[in-house]
């Protein structure tokens, strides 16, 4: 499973509060991306990262901010949250050269 | 633009039937094609694969896919299904980035 953990795994929070969510990788893999899932939608890319201090929008990324210092560490904020961004939260990776990408455990989001 | 249909939200089968989970996808070059299985509470476990070479593909727990350029389709099958395959089913297509389908959940019926 790529050693991919997510926190916090559960997060409850208040709209307009903001709300980072990490994502840890032990493998060194270059690529690391943050997806959210709704039922009817699978899951939406909201944005990715291939390297550090590099990264790029994704098909959902309006609301979301991310940073990526560390090749282990990728955070996505959620800088004002909003209810439309209960979701459940998953991080995955891939290595240079690669096709598969290995998901963490997810976090699960909700926006009161 | 790419895209990935996955025909049917829900679908129910008996313990030992044929399980058959379809997948139809455009893409304007040759695609890179995945099954994942996701358990309820759990993140995303791939099952097979297709990138080149023979187009069926063997998976884990039984599971195969035959890519099949001319109609544009990657349906996923198992001879005989088990109630440990209850699960989330998710079509993907690699264009350098990920492209899901909606999701199927099988069922699977004593």
């Amino acid at each position: 499973d790529a050693g991919i953990t997510q926190s916090p795994r559960h997060k409850v929070t208040e709209t307009g509060t903001p709300v980072t969510l990490r994502c840890h990788q032990t493998e060194n893999h270059r690529y690391m991306y943050w997806y959210r899932q709704d039922p009817g939608h699978g899951l939406r890319l909201i944005h990715y990262s291939y390297g550090v201090k590099d990264t790029d929008k994704g098909e959902v990324s309006d609301g979301y901010s991310v940073s990526r210092s560390k090749t282990e560490d990728f955070l996505l904020t959620l800088e004002s949250a909003t209810s439309s961004q209960t979701s459940v939260y998953f991080c995955a990776t891939m290595g240079q050269g690669d096709y598969e990408q290995y998901f963490g455990p997810g976090t699960r989001l909700t926006v009161t | 633009a790419q895209s990935v249909t996955q025909l049917g939200s829900h679908v129910s089968v008996s313990e030992g039937a044929l399980v058959l989970l379809r997948c139809n996808y455009s893409s304007s070059v040759p695609p890179y094609l995945f099954w994942y299985v996701q358990y309820p509470n759990q993140g995303l476990q791939l099952l097979l694969k297709y990138t080149t070479g023979a187009t069926l593909v063997k998976g884990i727990n039984g599971f195969e896919a035959e890519f099949k350029k001319s109609e544009t389709s990657f349906h996923l099958t198992k001879p005989s299904a088990h109630m440990s395959d209850a699960a989330e089913y998710f079509c993907a297509v690699s264009v350098g980035k990920l492209i899901f389908g909606q999701g199927t959940e099988l069922s699977v019926k004593p």
